[in-house]
């Protein structure tokens, strides 16, 4: 069973700047089937970048996903009002199953 | 635009079965290669994949549920099904109906679901 391990827990940043968070996997996973995810309070979950790195439809260019193997990160590079949330990482298996990280919260400084 | 809503009893009991809807709009729920699934979230915590039910009928349960959790499909009303049997206070949280393949990219807004006496 995979495990993906998020960090940090929480990022404080101010608007402008830019965000960087990591998704650690326990062993090595297709980057075809790792995702991202945000989620702001109240709301469900919205798919933000799928394979790794492709941003799904409707998702701003300053989201950027990378990475491979064991070790992904998700980056925001300027930092809008509206990003402030949380975002999940999520691996998918071939069970099939759906494996999601425990999540970063990034927060206003 | 495809929509999906959960709907069933916000409070359930102990031991008691959890039973919950989700109604698909939009879309037919047997008429393309998808998964549909359910994924929860106790309160202030992060998110849980229950299982999934592909269009063919074919289901799939996370091993540490997969004892207690029942997904079904009914195409003429175009609707899927979860029951969770034997229910504790750890199973409250926020259930999401969601539609994928590898990711989920149509989600509900969510059921609160409280398990208490």
């Amino acid at each position: 069973e995979i495990v993906l391990t998020q960090s940090p827990g929480t990022l404080s940043l101010s608007p402008g700047e830019r965000a960087t968070l990591s998704c650690r996997a326990s062993q090595s996973v297709s980057s075809t089937y790792l995702a991202w995810y945000q989620q702001k309070p109240g709301q469900a979950p919205r798919l933000l970048i799928y394979g790794a790195s492709s941003r799904a439809t409707g998702i701003p260019d300053r989201f950027s996903g990378s990475g491979s193997g064991t070790d992904f990160t998700l980056t925001i590079s300027r930092l809008e009002p509206e990003d402030f949330a949380v975002y999940y990482c999520q691996h998918y298996g071939s069970s099939p199953s759906w494996t999601f990280g425990q999540g970063t919260k990034v927060e206003i400084k | 635009q495809l929509q999906l809503q959960e709907s069933g009893p916000g409070l359930v009991k102990p031991s008691e079965t959890l039973s919950l809807t989700c109604t698909v709009s939009g879309g037919s729920i047997s008429s393309s290669s998808y998964y549909w699934g359910w994924i929860r979230q106790p309160p202030g915590k992060g998110l849980e994949w229950i299982g999934s039910i592909y269009y063919s009928g074919s289901t799939y349960y996370n091993p540490s549920l997969k004892s207690r959790v029942t997904i079904s499909v009914d195409t003429s009303k175009n609707q899927f099904s979860l029951k969770l049997r034997s229910v504790t206070a750890a199973d409250t949280a926020v259930y999401y109906c969601a539609r994928g393949i590898t990711t989920w990219d149509y989600w509900g807004q969510g059921a609160l679901v409280t398990v208490s006496s």
